[in-house]
This record gives structure tokens, C-alpha cells and sequence, in this order.
């Protein structure tokens, strides 16, 4: 049972333009959310979080929206350039299990020049 | 400078072996983790750990076994049994005890069994 989703296995947008990634969940006890960002052959590395208690977090170029009715959260990277072309995976965590993250299975974003 | 650091980079070993992943963190994090991805797929977890001397299974445990005694090193055995082996591994950690809980990873293993 995947309890995170991420439906887009790939992406491709324009230099300049706005990526948006989306990931959707099902366990309505998730109350963090985390995006990574990752490279082949590399460990993935942070890039933003956002608690339930709220419905947006911005850092520079990066913004993600949590939108608890409907259960799903989004990235949005702009304007995108071409070193944000990786793997980018959603996660989640439920406060009993405050330690464990649950992944998506990750979008592949490609940035055209 | 801190971190997570993963040995060896490739790994092969022939079936009915069993092998043992190096992840060492200088971070003083108390949580450590051990993941496993598969080529279109996200991070399965397989083994974590809280503090020392005490871990837990993930959810996909069976194959693997883990050792705790020290809190910087927390190695992973993938034994004979697990079936299916050949994946990239990762190790984690984070700080214990914080609800919100951000990890860091190293930059993995890649086994492959012969």
C-alpha cells in the first residue's frame, strides 16, 4: 500500500519557467512533510519541509503548498534552472512514528535550456 | 567536516554470501537509518535505530540484520536469505527525540550480487 505517491515518474520544463512536482498521500497522520532532491549515485540532500499547522514554506527559489483536504502537496521551483535537473522525492512522517519517513517513489525533473 | 560517510561506493559479491555495509556519522545525531532503493522507486525503509544498542525494522527487514554499539556506526548485513539484494543502500540519521524530523544521508552503496 503506497501511502505516498508521486504519479509524474518524469518532468521536463523549460530554463526559466516554473517546475511544479506534486505528491499526494493517504494517511491523514502525516503531519511533516519533506522534499529531497537527488542525484544519480548519490544520497539525497534536504530541501524543504512544511509542517500541517501550515499551508505554504518558501525558501528562495522554492516553495511548497500543503493542502490538507485533499491531501496533497506540491513543489514549486522557479525560476528553474538547469542544476535543479535530479530526482526529486516527497516523504512524510506521523508524530507516533516521528523517526520513520515514508517516500514517493520520486519524479525525474529535466531542466531544457 | 560532519557527515555520513558510506563504504565501500560498488560492491559485488557472489550469491550465498553475506556482506556488511560500513555507514559511520560524526553529526552526534542519536537516530540512525538504513534504506534500500530500487530502480522507479522511492526509499524503502529496512532497519533504524534510536539510540544505542536498541533498533527496530522498517518495513522491509527480512534478509538484513543491523548492529548499534557505537553511536557513530550503525552497519547493515545483508545475509544469504534476502533474495533479491542487488540495490542501491543508503544510510541516514537525524536527530533524536524532535518530532520534526529532517535526515541526512550519505552517499550510498551500490551491491551487486554475482
Amino acid at each position: 500500500d503506497q501511502q505516498v505517491k508521486q504519479n509524474s515518474p518524469s518532468l521536463s520544463v523549460q530554463e526559466g519557467r516554473i517546475s511544479i512536482l506534486n505528491c499526494d498521500y493517504t494517511n491523514s497522520m502525516f503531519d511533516y512533510f519533506l522534499w529531497y532532491k537527488k542525484y544519480p549515485a548519490e544520497g539525497p540532500t534536504f530541501l524543504i519541509s512544511i509542517s500541517s499547522i501550515k499551508d505554504k514554506n518558501e525558501d528562495g527559489r522554492f516553495t511548497v503548498f500543503l493542502n490538507k483536504s485533499a491531501k496533497h502537496l506540491s513543489l514549486h521551483i522557479v525560476p528553474s534552472q538547469p542544476g535543479d535537473s535530479a530526482v526529486y522525492f516527497c516523504a512524510a512522517s506521523a508524530p507516533r512514528g516521528a523517526q520513520k519517513l515514508v517516500f514517493g517513489q520520486g519524479t525525474r525533473l529535466t531542466i531544457n535550456p | 567536516d560532519g557527515g555520513i560517510t558510506q563504504s565501500p561506493k560498488y560492491l559485488f559479491r557472489k550469491e550465498g554470501q553475506n556482506v556488511t555495509l560500513s555507514c559511520e556519522q560524526n553529526l552526534n545525531h542519536d537516530a540512525m537509518y538504513w534504506y534500500r532503493q530500487d530502480p522507479g522507486q522511492g526509499l524503502r525503509l529496512i532497519y533504524y535505530s534510536q539510540i544505542v544498542n536498541d533498533f527496530q525494522k522498517g518495513d522491509i527487514a527480512e534478509g538484513y540484520s543491523v548492529s548499534r554499539e557505537k553511536k557513530e556506526s550503525f552497519p547493515l548485513t545483508v545475509t544469504s536469505a534476502q533474495k533479491n539484494p542487488t540495490a542501491f543502500y543508503l544510510c541516514a540519521s537525524s536527530i533524536s527525540g524532535h518530532s520534526y524530523n529532517e535526515q541526512f544521508f550519505g552517499p550510498g552503496t551500490r551491491l551487486t550480487v554475482l
